[in-house]
């Protein structure tokens, strides 16, 4: 069955950068668009990016534009977020999630359990 | 603040019907773009639900269902049961901010 696996979270400061990753596993990872999906504790949900399946497009929330870099490693089966610049409000449960379907009528279809990020200031 | 609004709560009885509705725009749901539907349980992540705007996944019991019509969309749940207690998103894409957009969410109390 489908797996998405993160890790990288963690608490850092202000300002400073975090790289998280998504193993995926139990499908066939090049052939499907990745989304990254944040979550505040206690809040609703929010798209942050999104990575066409083999990496030719990409395309950003405007809250993380610029500071955000969404990539991915088909022959790893790895899907990666670099934050840069980080924010308070940047603190949040992030998932990986396949994206299924063609831009821009896709569904989130399969999510990870998520990893936690804290932005201390 | 999300540009799909849903009612913050809703609540029935065990068997009821519910529904929740996910009010857009002509920039999202109004110009033609799927609205999808996730489920999430307590402290678990999402589940889709309905997908492209009346389809549910394998699993899913045909209890929920979907329907969209000019700038909304509305998620029903038949047979109310105290599983079905969870906060529920719509989704579709906006134009004018070129991204995937999220519902405000609503909680779905079984009393």
């Amino acid at each position: 069955q489908v797996q998405l696996v993160e890790s990288g979270g963690g608490v850092v400061q202000s300002g400073t950068s975090l790289r998280l990753s998504c193993a995926a596993s139990g499908f066939t990872f090049r052939n499907y668009g990745m989304h990254w999906v944040r979550q505040a504790p206690g809040k609703g949900l929010e798209w942050v990016a999104v990575i066409w399946y083999d990496g030719s497009d990409k395309k950003y929330a405007d809250s993380v534009k610029g500071r955000f870099t969404i990539s991915r490693d088909n022959s790893k089966n790895t899907l990666n977020l670099q934050m840069d610049s980080l924010r308070a409000e940047d603190t949040t449960v992030y998932y990986c999630v396949t994206y299924n379907g063609h831009w821009p009528n896709g569904f989130g279809e399969s999510w990870g359990q998520g990893t936690l990020v804290t932005v201390s200031s | 603040q999300s540009v799909l609004t849903q009612p913050p709560s809703v609540s029935g009885a065990p068997g009821q019907r519910v529904t929740i509705s996910c009010t857009g725009s002509s920039s999202n749901i109004g110009a033609g773009y799927d609205v999808h539907w996730y489920q999430q349980l307590p402290g678990t992540a999402p589940k889709v639900l309905i997908f492209r705007n009346t389809n549910r996944p394998s699993g899913v019991p045909d209890r929920f269902s979907g329907s969209k019509s000019g700038t909304s969309a509305s998620l029903a749940i038949t047979g109310l049961q105290a599983g079905d207690e969870a906060d529920y998103y719509c989704q579709s894409y906006d134009s004018s901010l070129s991204g995937c957009v999220f519902g405000t969410g609503t909680k779905v109390t079984v009393l």
